[in-house]
């Protein structure tokens, strides 16, 4: 099956600076990848969708010049946080998507970020 | 609007019993259904999905669900459950185009008791 893998899986940083995380489609070109952020025992809300080579939608309430999405290949788009701050912490996972008639998403691991 | 609602926050199930989780959703178009199952501090692993056809779907580990158009329902079922089976099980909605993120529901914590 498809593999969606991010990296950091885990990352502890400093209140005020940035910390990118990547999403990598390995096996399969995703022209969709989607970022969604979850808070402890919650669901998952959508921050923003990227499609490759093109600037992201973000959604209503996410700040885009904080949450800077960068989606320069068909198998890689990038998230910063940006001058981070505690209530950024999170647990961020993507999702590609390669389109097609059935399309279906691929779930990346996710990554624990800790804002100090 | 769109919507998925998962009734049960919480659900406790003695190991060996069968398992039912609710899932309604509000979508305006045909939908794509799915359930996903998450671990604590792991991501997504999809059990199965709905595009069309049988509306009784066969998933992995032992998991099915239904889907009733009329009840705009997308129920999870597993005949005799696991302690294994212990995690966070989210249904989710999509529509049948490209490029479209899915809606979530709140998710149902499943305990396994034995």
């Amino acid at each position: 099956g498809a593999v969606v893998s991010q990296h950091p899986s885990r990352v502890i940083c400093k209140s005020g600076t940035s910390v990118k995380i990547e999403c990598r489609s390995l096996d399969f070109q995703a022209t969709t990848m989607f970022w969604y952020r979850q808070f402890p025992k919650q669901s998952l809300m959508l921050m923003a969708t990227s499609n490759e080579g093109s600037k992201a939608t973000y959604e209503q309430g996410v700040e885009k010049d904080k949450f800077l999405i960068n989606h320069a290949s068909l198998t890689l788009s990038t998230l910063t946080v940006t001058s981070a701050h505690p209530e950024d912490s999170s647990f961020y996972i993507c999702s590609a998507s390669s389109g097609g008639v059935n399309y279906e998403q691929y779930f990346g691991p996710g990554t624990r970020l800790t804002v100090t | 609007a769109q919507s998925v609602t998962q009734p049960d926050i919480h659900i406790t199930v003695s190991e060996g019993a069968s398992l039912e989780l609710r899932c309604n959703y509000s979508y305006g178009a045909t939908p794509y259904l799915f359930w996903y199952v998450q671990s604590p501090g792991q991501g997504l692993q999809l059990l199965l999905k709905y595009f069309s056809g049988d509306t009784l779907v066969q998933g992995i580990k032992g998991f099915e669900a239904e889907f009733k158009r009329s009840q705009s329902s997308f129920n999870l079922r597993k005949p005799s459950v696991h302690w294994s089976d212990a995690a966070e099980y989210f249904c989710a909605v999509g529509p049948n185009q490209a490029g479209t993120a899915l809606i979530f529901g709140k998710g149902t914590t499943l305990s396994v008791s034995s």
